[in-house]
């Protein structure tokens, strides 16, 4: 079945450093991928996506780019301040027998320090 | 519309108690989804409802839960008998699909568990 892989956390980083994020997945056809983030106490909000190989999404200073042939989906921001605190999770949305479904990674924890 | 809905916020209940959870979707989002999240673990799928109609139910969905779209609109999730395992944040997302390509989930604030 599809299943979605991030790298550990917590990542603890400084202000205005520089962020990457791994996502690999694995998946049949040809899934849409997405970026969540959860801040403490909310709801999941998306954060940005990509639908076809080779489409970058971005949002709010945030990249990401749908490489098939690695099946990755890293997050990269140039640099991250205290407000980017946050839980990320990465997704991957396929069809099955024509409706959809939505698969999540297990979240990697973003700290960041003034 | 201001997005996902879902009600209540927190629910602590006794072991054994019987609780529900009421979702209303982004109103013209055909699809709705319940999944369930622990904490440290990313939410992982319990049911999907395309309209009024239950397409898939996850084997993390025991025989003491039910879910029910009743008008293709709003949803309740109903867990019998809880138990402390159930403990957990249960999210909802609604989206909005037609055809065969794969949209974004519009997620709900979600509905705290505690089991005591």
């Amino acid at each position: 079945g599809d299943s979605v892989t991030q790298m550990e956390g917590p990542v603890t980083l400084s202000e205005e450093a520089f962020l990457t994020i791994n996502c690999t997945y694995t998946a049949t056809g040809y899934p849409s991928l997405f970026w969540y983030v959860q801040y403490p106490g909310e709801g999941l909000q998306l954060l940005l996506k990509a639908t076809k190989a080779d489409d970058k999404g971005s949002n709010k200073g945030f990249e990401a780019t749908y490489r098939k042939e690695t099946t990755s989906f890293h997050l990269e921001k140039g640099s991250v301040q205290v407000s980017d605190s946050a839980v990320y999770f990465c997704a991957l949305s396929g069809m099955r027998g024509g409706y959809q479904k939505v698969t999540f990674g297990t979240g990697t924890k973003l700290q960041v320090i003034p | 519309d201001t997005g996902v809905s879902q009600d209540p916020r927190h629910k602590i209940t006794k072991r054994g108690q019987n609780v529900t959870f009421r979702c209303d979707p982004i109103s013209e989002h055909n699809r709705l989804y319940w999944y369930r999240q622990t904490l440290g673990q990313g939410p992982e799928f319990l049911t999907y409802f395309q309209n009024e109609a239950q397409l898939e139910k996850s084997r993390l969905l025991s025989d003491r839960f039910s879910a029910e779209r009743p008008k293709g609109s709003f949803s309740t999730l109903e867990i019998q008998r809880t138990e402390q395992g159930d403990s957990a944040m249960y999210l909802c997302a609604s989206s909005l699909g037609g055809g065969q390509g794969a949209t974004e989930a519009f997620f709900g604030q979600g509905t705290r568990l505690t089991v005591v």
